[in-house]
């Protein structure tokens, strides 16, 4: 079974900073792997996401993240973090499980808090 | 991007009382939709997928006759818990997956629910 860690629950940075969140997974195939980001009151938003090809990700606002086969990660990072996005991030791991469908496994998140 | 709702946004019950909760794809068609659950600094678990027109699917441990699941049209998932207890109490998330944007899931804002 598939599995995701994310090792930092909660992370402080200073508006400016660059930032890096890490994930891990497990899963015995090529992985599908994907970043969220979750606003109070907001639903789920796709940052990005990597099915193959070249294994740096672009995405929205700025993010990217670079899937490591040898690592078992897929890392997000930004290079300069705006006060707008402390949210909480979430990695996950879907499998392909047919018709276009993909089951997604969620990592438990990691907070981001700005200091101005 | 597609956009998902979800009512109530929050609402508090009596034990013994069942709860419906409404998901509906705004300005897509959803064959597929998905119920999570997620639990305070926790990761979203997958409780069940939803297939329009056919009977949901249940992933382990998730109780079928305690969580029903409805998907009566395209647009439109509903989920009920039945005699709700406090180990109810959760945030509740669904997903619609979006043909025209390559099967991704877009994500409804959440209904938290307390059971009293």
């Amino acid at each position: 079974a598939q599995s995701v860690t994310q090792p930092d629950i909660h992370i402080t940075v200073s508006e400016g900073a660059s930032l890096e969140l890490r994930c891990n997974y497990s899963y015995g195939a090529t992985p599908y792997l994907f970043w969220y980001v979750q606003s109070p009151g907001q639903g789920l938003q796709l940052l990005l996401k990597y099915f193959s090809g070249d294994t740096l990700v672009q995405g929205i606002k700025g993010f990217e993240a670079e899937f490591k086969r040898s690592q078992s990660s897929f890392n997000l990072r930004k290079p300069s973090v705006h006060w707008s996005d402390a949210a909480e991030y979430f990695c996950a791991v879907g499998p392909y499980s047919g018709a276009g469908s993909y089951q997604l496994t969620f990592g438990k998140g990691t907070k981001l808090s700005v200091i101005p | 991007g597609a956009v998902v709702s979800q009512h109530p946004s929050r609402v508090i019950c009596k034990s013994g009382t069942s709860v419906k909760i409404e998901c509906r794809s705004l300005d897509f068609q959803a064959t597929t939709m998905f119920w999570y659950r997620q639990f305070p600094k926790q990761s979203l678990m997958l409780m069940a997928t939803s297939n329009e027109g056919s009977k949901a699917t249940y992933e382990q441990g998730v109780e079928k006759d305690k969580f029903l699941i409805n998907h009566a049209s395209l647009t439109l998932s509903t989920l009920t818990v039945t005699s709700a207890h406090p180990e109810d109490s959760s945030f509740y998330i669904c997903s619609a997956r979006d043909a025209r944007v390559g099967n991704e899931q877009f994500f409804g804002p959440g209904t938290r629910l307390t059971v009293l």
